[in-house]
């Protein structure tokens, strides 16, 4: 089956420091994606980075990162230098492809809090 | 804006009623997925379609229907709503049936 947690509900980081959000996944794919989405307050779902399980090197955009532990099934992401415009809920996602089909499965999602 | 179009973006109806959302992918994104976000259940996986045909099916009630149209839009109808109905849909768009999603800005529905 597959699965997605993140064990963290909540989390809080100062201004300008970096932060580590956990995400482990359960499949039996052996090609799978892994995604992290931001959804500020205003409700839309932003696409921040994707790993595909065969790449070598950690994803990156910006200020974030994937740290990418395969055999562990983990899939943490780190923003580094918060803002404040950080504070949102982040979602862990898997690309699962089965058949025809294309399905993502996503946790229960991080709600992170920057403070000044 | 994403480039993936959902209306409308806010809807309060009642009860036993049949409402439609409507979803226009990205230019040239050929699969349109269909998601529920609810306090409860989180994140839920309805339907997907390929290009107009159904590719996949998730934890879709049989009270709602969906299709995708040749100019590649798509509508999701829910029918006989429930109060435990009202929720976030969002509607998401990829190239092909193993890219990434793009996300629409949902639809809040919310039945009184």
């Amino acid at each position: 089956a597959q699965k997605i947690t993140q064990t963290q509900p909540g989390m809080f980081v100062q201004e300008k420091e970096a932060v580590t959000l956990d995400c482990t996944y359960d499949t039996s794919d052996p090609s799978y994606g892994l995604f992290w989405y931001k959804q500020p307050s205003s409700g839309e779902m932003i696409f921040l980075i994707y790993q595909g399980s065969y790449d070598q090197q950690n994803a990156t955009e910006g200020r974030y990162s994937l740290n990418f532990q395969k055999a562990r099934k983990s899939a943490n992401l780190v923003i580094s230098a918060s803002q404040l415009g950080d504070s949102a809920m982040y979602f862990c996602a898997m690309r699962s492809s089965r058949g025809t089909g294309n399905q993502f499965y996503f946790g229960t999602g991080t709600s992170l809090t920057v403070i000044p | 804006d994403s480039g993936v179009t959902q209306t409308p973006k806010h809807l309060i109806t009642a009860t036993g009623q049949r409402v439609t959302l409507r979803c226009s992918p990205r230019s040239g994104d050929l699969s349109v997925y269909w998601y529920q976000q609810s306090l409860d259940q989180g994140l839920q996986f309805l339907i997907q379609y390929y290009n107009g045909e159904e590719r996949a099916k998730g934890n879709i009630l049989e009270r709602f229907s969906a299709q995708q149209f040749p100019d590649l839009h798509s509508e999701l109808n829910l029918s006989s709503l429930e109060l435990g109905d009202s929720a976030l849909y969002f509607c998401a768009s990829s190239a092909g049936t193993r890219g990434g999603y793009t996300f629409g800005s949902g639809t809040r529905l919310t039945v009184v």
